[in-house]
């Protein structure tokens, strides 16, 4: 079975802290994803990945980048966190099309 | 962007009934596909349908593709309390190198009372 595991199911921060999210899949998968949930808007895609090294900015990456330094690691950063990043982050992995995720982050930021 | 569409936003019917959830899209696709979520836990696959098939069965699940109207039906059948969860279409669209990349609509809250 396809794991993929992110590093914090809850996570509370303050506004301006710097925010690591990892996510870990253990498939081998060349292509990994960051979404972000919230109510009435479903999933958005921040930022994606089809290698290593290699990214591709979503439908919102503003405030947020990422890092693909191994095949099986993609983390999400959000470089000074703000209130309305206050979500449920959601990793995502694939070998061509069908997407397997994590459990999800929630998190908080005051 | 292209983006899948569900409707009804929340259903809810007692166990046994057949529940019907639809998805429209915009532009053309690669394929269609059909997610679960439970409450607070992440997206679960169920079914995948291409652009050049009209429909789809697994288990108690029926998925159907009309590309001419760009809409997809996702048809549970004598659901179970056990089904209650949000369901989310998402789009692969077509042309280019797309990596897998969805569209996902905004989801069908299913509610399935015993």
């Amino acid at each position: 079975d396809v794991k993929v595991t992110q590093s914090s199911r809850y996570l509370v921060k303050r506004t301006g802290e710097k925010v690591f999210l990892e996510c870990v899949q253990d498939m081998d998968h060349e292509n990994m994803f960051w979404y972000r949930q919230d109510p009435g808007l479903g999933l958005r895609l921040i930022y994606f990945s089809y290698d290593v090294k290699m990214k591709e900015k979503g439908d919102i990456p503003e405030g947020y980048s990422v890092s693909r330094e191994k095949k099986e690691r993609f983390s999400l950063i959000l470089e000074s966190a703000s209130t309305n990043q206050t979500s449920m982050y959601l990793c995502a992995s694939s070998f061509i099309e069908t997407q397997y995720f994590g459990p999800g982050t929630r998190l908080l930021v005051l | 962007s292209q983006q899948g569409e569900e409707d009804p936003q929340a259903l809810s019917i007692q166990e046994g009934e057949n529940a019907t959830m639809n998805c429209s899209y915009k532009t053309s696709i690669n394929n269609l596909q059909w997610y679960r979520q439970n409450s607070g836990r992440g997206l679960v696959h169920l079914i995948l349908i291409r652009s050049n098939e009209r429909e789809k069965h697994s288990g108690r699940l029926r998925v159907t593709l009309d590309t001419s109207k760009k809409s997809s039906s996702l048809l549970i059948t004598a659901s179970r309390a056990a089904d209650t969860a949000s369901y989310f279409c998402a789009v692969d669209n077509a042309g280019g190198t797309s990596y897998g990349k969805l569209t996902f609509g905004q989801g069908t809250i299913l509610t399935v009372h015993p």
